[in-house]
């Protein structure tokens, strides 16, 4: 069946870092491509998504491309703040379900 | 406008009580979905609804879990005799429309139940 997989945590970085979260997915099809952010004490939110091959999202200065050849969806930002510590949790759309990965968790040092 | 929301947001409950949790949709919203997500995890699929149809239960891991939408609008997730397996968040999420793979989910704050 379709999956998601994405690099385990905790990931620790130096504010203004390059940050880099990967994930590849398993999916008959071309599925929607989804990334959701899961603040402390917040609920889940849409941070960007990608509809169709080579599709970029972006928001909040994160982007990730939709990959085809690689089946692939990696978070990119280029310089992260303490502000952006929180849980990101990579997923695809099938059949109207989300299918998300297990979540990277990220701490920002100041 | 009012997100998704969800109460209680804490449910403590003695093992073989039956629970129940309920989930208010944004207004108009179509389609409805509960999702379990158990520590460090992500949340998986139990099922979903569009307006008061129950389209796919397939993700209720037991015959001890039911849901309900009888209007359309509020859900409600029942566990009954509640096992320690079943301590987790529940999260509900709803969407405007159905049948299209890049619709936006909208998720509440979720239920932490823990069963003891």
């Amino acid at each position: 069946g379709d999956s998601v997989t994405q690099m385990e945590g905790p990931v620790t970085l130096s504010e203004e870092a390059f940050l880099t979260i990967n994930c590849t997915y398993t999916a008959t099809g071309y599925p929607s491509l989804f990334w959701y952010v899961q603040y402390p004490g917040e609920g889940l939110q849409l941070l960007l998504k990608a509809t169709k091959a080579d599709d970029k999202g972006s928001n909040k200065g994160f982007e990730a491309t939709y990959r085809k050849e690689t089946t692939s969806f990696h978070l990119e930002k280029g310089s992260v703040q303490v502000s952006d510590s929180a849980v990101y949790f990579c997923a695809l759309n099938r059949d109207d379900k989300i299918i998300f990965g297990k979540g990277t968790r990220l701490h920002i040092l100041p | 406008g009012a997100g998704v929301s969800q109460s209680p947001r804490y449910k403590v409950a003695k093992r073989g009580q039956d629970v129940a949790l309920r989930c208010d949709p944004i207004s108009g919203h179509v389609s409805l979905f509960w999702y379990q997500q158990a520590l460090g995890q992500g949340p998986e699929f139990l099922t979903y609804f569009q307006n008061e149809a129950q389209l796919d239960k397939s993700g209720l891991p037991s015959d001890r879990f039911f849901a309900e939408r009888p209007e359309g609008s509020v859900s409600t997730l029942k566990i009954q005799r509640t096992q320690q397996e079943d301590s987790a968040v529940y999260l509900c999420a709803s969407s405007p429309r159905t049948g299209l793979s890049y619709n936006e989910q909208y998720f509440g704050p979720g239920t932490r139940l823990t069963v003891t």
